[in-house]
């Protein structure tokens, strides 16, 4: 089957570091992804990791393990525009789709003063 | 350069209607791949198309169809309408099958009555 958790909501303050988590099981692994989503808007790509450790972005990092099939992003000197919903996706499947993105149902990022 | 275009924005249809959505991947790229996401939800990969051939369909009724002009653009349709298909309908434009990312277009926001 195909799965990936990720807390729903999550609370932080302006300043502060933040780790959102994401475990997956998934009959394929070809990537992994992490989207911002605003409130309807578009997913914005944020990072990708297809290799085990840590890849750094400026004020976001993410990392992967894939023997432990977990994955997370660290947001540092969080922002108020930082407050939106975070997506983990994995690249995979099985048959024809080898090239879908799955997606967990996404974490709700609230950043307050 | 403009981003990945989709029209409507918005939609509201009649329960047993049919919808047609469209979708203008970025210059370039020649995969285009459309997902549903009703809130509170990720996205779920509907279908797949690169160099105008279908690659790629997931867990969706035969309701569900999609097409890839020689231009590149795409079209979704879904016909007999149901309440559940009221969501926000995404397109990603990749240069290939995803091997480089995805870019998400705003999306349609599809609302069925």
């Amino acid at each position: 089957g195909q799965n990936i958790d990720q807390p729903t909501e999550m609370t932080a303050t302006e300043g502060a570091i933040v780790q959102i988590n994401c475990t997956y099981q998934t009959s394929g692994f070809n990537g992994l992804f992490w989207y911002q989503q605003h409130a309807g808007e578009a997913p914005t790509f944020l990072s990708y990791n297809v290799l085990d450790g840590l890849e750094e972005k400026g004020r976001f990092s993410s990392f992967l393990s894939r023997s432990k099939g977990y994955s997370y992003l660290l947001l540092k000197e969080l922002q108020m525009k930082d407050s939106a919903s975070y997506l983990c996706a994995v690249r995979g499947g099985y048959g024809g789709a080898t090239n879908k993105l799955i997606f967990g149902t996404g974490t709700l990022l609230a950043v307050q003063p | 350069d403009a981003g990945v275009t989709q029209s409507p924005t918005h939609l509201i249809k009649t329960r047993g209607q049919h919808v047609t959505l469209r979708c203008s991947p970025i210059s370039g790229h020649k995969s285009v791949s459309w997902y549903q996401q009703v809130l509170g939800q990720g996205p779920q990969f509907i279908f797949q198309y690169y160099e105008k051939e279908e690659r790629g369909r997931g867990n969706f009724p035969d309701r569900f169809s999609a097409r890839q002009f020689p231009n590149y653009s795409s079209e979704l349709n879904v016909n007999a309408l149901l309440l559940g298909d009221s969501a926000l309908y995404l397109c990603a434009s990749s240069l290939d099958r995803g091997t480089f990312g995805y870019t998400f277009g705003s999306g349609t926001r599809l609302t069925v009555v």
